[in-house]
Order: structure tokens, then sequence, then C-alpha cells
């Protein structure tokens, strides 16, 4: 079955600086790809998705790229802020239409002001 | 704003006590998630449900854990007998057929004794 690897676990940044989080999945014919982010004692929000016809997508201070070659996609934060601390999750959701996603294990992101 | 509703919040009980869990969808959506998490596990998936049908339990302790969706706009999970190894949040998501995002509800702590 699909499996989603997230590296790394933790990270840490002063602000301003820019952070980026890596995912490999298993499974080719994943097609969509979506980002979580987690703040504490609340629920996983999803900032941005990007689905496997797409390269890279943008939003503000917020990118993914994805390379279906070697099966991995990123997170990149721009200028970060320290409400930017969180942990963040990746996912890909397998070739089926139960829109069921496989998680990554999750990267605790800190921000120093 | 749309928005996927659990109740309760919070819950503590002893072991041995039944434990149930609700989840109100998003209207409209007909896919909704089970997932359990602790700090050692992640995001774990139990079960999920399509058109009130369950389409895979697989990730669910069977002896002891049972998820149902009445109608469209519940669905339950319940722990009979509770354990306190059962002590995590259990969130549930939805989504639906065409719809490729998945959007959390705020999560049951649950706290067994």
């Amino acid at each position: 079955g699909e499996n989603v690897e997230q590296h790394p676990s933790t990270l840490s940044v002063q602000e301003g600086d820019s952070a980026v989080i890596k995912c490999t999945y298993s499974d080719s014919a994943s097609n969509y790809f979506p980002w979580y982010k987690q703040e504490l004692g609340k629920r996983p929000q999803l900032i941005i998705d990007i689905r496997s016809n797409v390269g890279e997508k943008k939003d503000q201070r917020i990118a993914v790229t994805l390379n279906k070659t070697a099966k991995h996609f990123s997170l990149h934060i721009t200028e970060t802020q320290p409400e930017d601390s969180a942990v963040y999750f990746c996912a890909a959701r397998p070739p089926s239409n139960t829109g069921k996603l496989i998680f990554g294990q999750g990267t605790t992101l800190q921000v120093k002001p | 704003d749309a928005r996927v509703t659990q109740t309760p919040r919070h819950k503590v009980t002893e072991m041995g006590q039944e434990v149930t869990m609700r989840c109100q969808p998003i209207l409209g959506h007909n896919t909704v998630f089970w997932y359990r998490q602790t700090m050692m596990q992640g995001l774990e998936l139990l079960a999920y449900f399509r058109n009130r049908a369950p389409l895979d339990d697989s990730g669910m302790p069977k002896d002891r854990f049972s998820a149902e969706m009445p109608d469209a706009t519940l669905a339950t999970l319940k722990i009979q007998p509770s354990e306190p190894r059962d002590s995590a949040v259990y969130f549930c998501a939805s989504g639906g057929q065409g719809v490729w995002e998945q959007y959390f509800g705020p999560g049951t702590r649950l706290t067994v004794t």
C-alpha cells in the first residue's frame, strides 16, 4: 500500500528565514497532495494542496512543489513568522475514488522571534 | 462557513465504560473519515464511510470499536469497553466524491482513567 515519509521531524528557524519540509510517497499513481497545519490543541487545517498534473503552486508565503519522477513533494514557507509555529502534515491520495489520504508523520516547526 | 462538528469536545471516563463520539460532516459531503491522534502515532486512520456505508474499517480494533453512520448528517464512533490505551484525540473529517479536499472537525479529546 501507499506509504508517505516526511522529513525532518522537527525544524527550528529564525523569524524571517525560509523553512522547507519534504515528503516522499511510494505509489507513483497518487494524484493529490495536501498539506495540513495543526496548531497546539487545534484541528489539522488544510493550507495548500497540489494535484498530480501541476508542478508547483503558491499562496502568498507558502508554496508546494511536486516532482512526480522522484515521487516527492515539498512545502516551502518564506519569511517565516512566529505564528507559523505548528505541526505540519503532508499527505498523498492513492488512486481510488474513496478520497482516502495517507499522512506523513508530521514536522514540528518552531519559528524563533 | 461550513465546518465539520464533533461532540463531545472532551470526555473523561473510567476504564470499562462505553464512550460514544459524534460527528456531523459538512452538508453535502458524503464521505466521513475517523482518525485517532496520539503523540507517538501521528494521524491514524480508523475507518471511513461513503454514503453511510463502511468502505474500510481495517484500522480499527474490532473487538471494542465500532463505527456507524445512521444518517447523512451523523457519524458515530463507539468504544466498549474503553481502556486507558484508548486515550487520544479522535478526529473526524469529511469529503466527498468529486471533492478533493478533506476537512477536519475539532476533535474529541478522550481520557480513560
